[in-house]
């Protein structure tokens, strides 16, 4: 159980596009899901939380307005990089809670991101 | 603020025990946990902890917590290939939402 899934798993795009991110969980109702970024070699860096039907909190130094964050469902939460840059080329990977199941966070598979 | 800080590296040899060790700055840190990452995924939580125990184990993976020193473990026996990975230290206290990371121990097995 717990299982959490993204798509796609990884995407090269152009500059100045944009890409979604989906993460799901698949077997059950996340009312938290975390999106990170990780460099190479480094640790993650959590960009944002969201919680169902409300906006997402940003940590200091994300930008909200290119990665915007939606959490439509408790199963459902994208990530949008718009305008993409090289550097915003990176392993993004998103997490989720589950209220009510214990005080793990179920982490995606992650989406690996270039952009050219 | 809170940090988690881990050792970068180790290399052990196939069958040996391997030692991951971690320490953290929060106090009351409720939670400690350890995640695996392999190669080009996300990750995969191994085991946590809570802050009233001093030891977990669960198969070949031991975890020690001295809370007095902050300091965490994770010991794993007979160590295999499969078990090259990146492991992450974490910890989060009751009120927190968030769980702080280490930088990631990368453990390298040689057969």
């Amino acid at each position: 159980g717990a299982v959490v899934s993204q798509h796609p798993s990884w995407v090269i795009c152009k500059s100045g596009t944009s890409v979604k991110i989906e993460c799901r969980s698949l077997d059950f109702q996340a009312t938290t899901m975390f999106w990170y970024r990780q460099f190479p070699k480094q640790s993650l860096m959590l960009m944002a939380t969201s919680n169902e039907g409300s906006k997402a909190t940003y940590e200091q130094g994300v930008e909200k307005d290119k990665f915007l964050i939606n959490h439509a469902s408790l199963t459902l939460s994208t990530l949008t990089v718009t305008s993409a840059h090289p550097e915003d080329s990176s392993f993004y990977i998103c997490s989720a809670r589950v209220q009510g199941l214990g005080y793990e966070q179920y982490f995606g598979p992650g989406t690996r991101l270039t952009v050219t | 603020g809170e940090d988690v800080e881990q050792s970068l590296f180790l290399s052990v040899r196939e069958g040996d025990s391997s030692v991951i060790n971690c320490t953290y700055t929060d106090s009351s840190s409720t939670y400690l946990y350890w995640y695996k990452q392999e190669p080009g995924a996300g990750l995969q939580l191994l085991t946590y902890i809570f802050s009233n125990m001093d030891m977990k184990q669960d198969q070949r993976l031991t975890v020690l917590l001295n809370k007095k020193d902050k300091h965490l473990s994770l010991r794993i026996a007979d160590t295999q290939t499969g078990d090259s990975a990146i492991y992450f230290c974490a910890e989060r206290n009751t009120g927190g939402f968030k769980t702080i990371f280490g930088a990631g121990t990368r453990l390298f097995v040689k057969a």
